[in-house]
């Protein structure tokens, strides 16, 4: 069974541009978070996916924004890059709707670099 | 102050010994404990789930949780160079799949 997979694994974008990562999880789940992951602030939950409605967002600003397909494979977009944008940007997916950490499993990321 | 906090190290050990990793939440609505080991340029993968207080064991590895101190640990028995990464303690209230975690604790386990 084919785990969670990212892409693209690494990018590097110029201030002021714009990204979109992708994400496609495990198959048959229906959960998609998606993670930033900084040397200095660890791993910060961004927002969550369930059957392409948006159950859960984080505090981070209006620039970071995601979305969930039928298919189930996510998108998250982050516009206006800053520098303290650059990071490990993680998805993970889970087939239950109140998983609580027993079977969410993550991908490997995407690394984004903001130069 | 975060909900979770996690020292994070780094902390090195000789191969064979026994490592303790702690961390310490503020939010007593967290009912479900992770322990997840990440290895450099790669995802977090789960080592260690428990939703109540008291010691689970598996393997090498002991999780342990005392809510009443709002507090949890992740021991290590006879520890290998393969253990060496850095160890996220994570922590969920249930409504959901939302994961808060610590800052990450960076283990070298040395030959």
């Amino acid at each position: 069974k084919a785990g969670v997979t990212q892409t693209p694994r690494y990018l590097i974008k110029t201030r002021g541009q714009q990204v979109t990562l992708s994400c496609s999880p495990i198959s048959g789940h229906r959960s998609v978070s998606w993670y930033q992951q900084t040397p200095g602030q660890g791993l910060q939950f961004l927002f969550e996916y369930f059957s392409e409605t948006q159950r859960n967002k984080g505090n981070f600003p209006g620039r970071f924004s995601g979305r969930q397909f039928s298919n189930s494979r996510s998108e998250m977009n982050v516009s206006t890059l800053e520098l303290g944008d650059s990071a490990l940007y993680l998805c993970a997916s889970s087939s239950d709707l109140n998983a609580a950490g027993n079977t969410i499993y993550f991908g490997e990321g995407s690394w984004l670099t903001v130069v | 102050q975060k909900e979770v906090e996690q020292d994070p190290g780094p902390l090195s050990v000789p191969e064979g010994a026994i490592v303790s990793l702690n961390c310490t939440y503020s939010n007593s609505a967290f009912q479900y404990f992770m322990w997840y080991r990440q290895y450099s340029r790669k995802g977090p993968e789960l080592l260690m789930y428990t939703y109540s207080s008291g010691n689970k064991e598996d393997g090498r590895f002991t999780a342990q949780v005392d809510k009443s101190s709002k507090y949890i640990s992740l021991f290590i028995r006879d520890s290998q160079p393969s253990d060496s990464a850095t160890y996220l303690c994570a922590m969920a209230t249930g409504g959901g799949n939302k994961l808060t975690f610590g800052t990450g604790t960076q283990l070298k386990v040395e030959l």
